[in-house]
């Protein structure tokens, strides 16, 4: 059982470049989301999927998009990467319904925009 | 809005002493969840401990035990027989159970060090 995995784990962008951050999970889970996380400051909500074809934005949608075309994944797509992109990205996701919505994180990956 | 804080950027202990992480939570929705987060030096997030809002009773997970003080509305981690393995950053967080938003809302976290 794989969870939740993210690729890749470290990539460094020059400013304006475009990518798109992978993730994927196995649990047949509903809900999906992409954090960030800077230096000194907890996780900070970007997206998020209740399910494919649905989405929202959370805190800081600014300069990223999703989509979410099957349950598995959920991709995140970085339009023009800025300096202040650079940041360590988390992928969760968790059942939707039930009291005990565990989020389970993927492994996160290191984005580095110069 | 929600709000999570947690005031103590750092703490130290020593091995094998019981340690107490502080979070405190604002909130007007009654159905929430409370959760705690270990993330190690290699960077990723582990799942400790929930804690319900209609909870009757304080979650336990083997060494970990949450102090729920719901009119305080404090969600305080304790931590008891530190490891040297404990020596992680810890975050709080909150998640509204009604809706479909479920997103969570961390705290800033506390850097704990366990000394030999």
């Amino acid at each position: 059982n794989a969870g939740v995995t993210q690729t890749p784990k470290f990539q460094v962008l020059k400013t304006g470049q475009s990518m798109t951050l992978q993730c994927a999970q196995d649990m047949n889970h509903e809900y999906m989301s992409w954090y960030r996380q800077d230096p000194g400051m907890g996780l900070r909500l970007i997206h998020y999927s209740v399910g494919a074809g649905i989405t929202d934005q959370g805190e800081v949608p600014n300069g990223y998009n999703v989509s979410r075309s099957t349950t598995e994944d959920f991709p995140l797509r970085l339009l023009s990467a800025a300096p202040s992109q650079t940041s360590v990205y988390f992928c969760a996701s968790s059942y939707v319904a039930g009291a005990k919505d565990t989020q389970y994180f993927g492994p996160g990956t290191r984005l580095t925009v110069l | 809005a929600q709000k999570i804080t947690q005031t103590q950027p750092g703490m130290f202990v020593q091995e094998k002493e019981a340690v107490t992480l502080d979070c405190t939570y604002d909130t007007s929705d009654p159905s929430y969840g409370l959760f705690w987060y270990k993330q190690p030096s290699s960077g990723e997030m582990i799942f400790l401990i929930y804690q319900g809002s209609y909870d009757q009773q304080n979650a336990t997970e083997g060494r970990y035990s949450l102090n729920f003080q719901k009119a305080r509305k404090s969600a305080n981690l304790v931590i008891s027989a530190s490891q040297l393995g404990d020596s992680a950053m810890y975050f709080c967080a909150m998640r509204h159970l009604s809706g479909s938003a479920r997103q969570l809302t961390f705290g800033s976290g506390t850097q704990l060090t366990v000394l030999p």
